[in-house]
């Protein structure tokens, strides 16, 4: 069982290049989430997703995007990369409404901009 | 005011002491509260979730204050192993999120 998986693990991009961060669970969970978190500091919500076509605004959601197709993905799109975005990302589902409204992360991907 | 706050610390203890973190919340509707572990720059890990009536896990307990709106989170007799930085997690499950504290970090010295 993968449970989430996140690709890459580390990336290097130029200010203002993009890119997609890869999220995929197999756990049929309907609910996924996208976190920053900066050295020192705790994690912030970019966006989340209750379900496969559903997505909504997080606490910091600017210069960021999302879409959900399907129940196992939740792409993270960084369009006009800013240094402001290096940063460490996690991504996550929860089975919530089922009881256990736990989380469970992906290993994280390491972002610098430079 | 943020949802969750907790003690930054860092807490520097000895081997086998018991150590306590605490962590407050903001939102009264918050209905589920964890403890994660965090390892440097790792992926947080579930701990334990907290119950009303608190509940223990080994050398770990948690409990939870409704009325004064806050965590706690006891580990006695300190491992080596328990150095991490410990994230209070809150869900409001009417808004679909999770709210996590800054973590407090905790180092076991030898």
């Amino acid at each position: 069982n993968a449970g989430v998986t996140q690709t890459p693990k580390f990336r290097i991009l130029k200010i203002g290049q993009s890119m997609t961060l890869q999220c995929t669970q197999d756990m049929n969970h309907n609910y996924m989430y996208w976190y920053r978190q900066d050295p020192g500091m705790g994690l912030k919500l970019i966006y989340y997703s209750v379900g496969a076509g559903i997505t909504d605004k997080g606490e910091v959601p600017n210069g960021y995007n999302v879409s959900r197709s399907t129940t196992e993905d939740f792409p993270l799109r960084l369009e006009l990369a800013a240094p402001s975005q290096t940063s460490v990302y996690f991504c996550a589902s929860s089975p919530l409404g089922t009881g256990e409204e736990k989380l469970f992360f992906g290993s994280g991907t390491q972002l610098s901009v430079l | 005011r943020k949802e969750v706050e907790q003690d930054p610390g860092p807490f520097n203890v000895p081997e086998g002491a018991t150590v306590a973190f605490n962590c407050t919340y903001s939102n009264s509707a918050s209905q589920s509260f964890f403890w994660y572990r965090q390892d440097c720059r790792k992926e947080p890990k579930l701990l334990m979730s907290v119950y009303s009536s608190g509940n223990e896990d080994g050398r770990f307990t948690a409990q939870l204050n409704r009325a004064s709106q806050y965590i706690s989170l006891l580990i006695r007799d300190s491992k080596l192993s328990d150095s991490a930085t410990y994230l209070c997690v809150v869900n409001l499950y009417n808004f679909n999120k999770f709210y996590f504290g800054s973590g407090t970090k905790l180092n076991v010295k030898p």
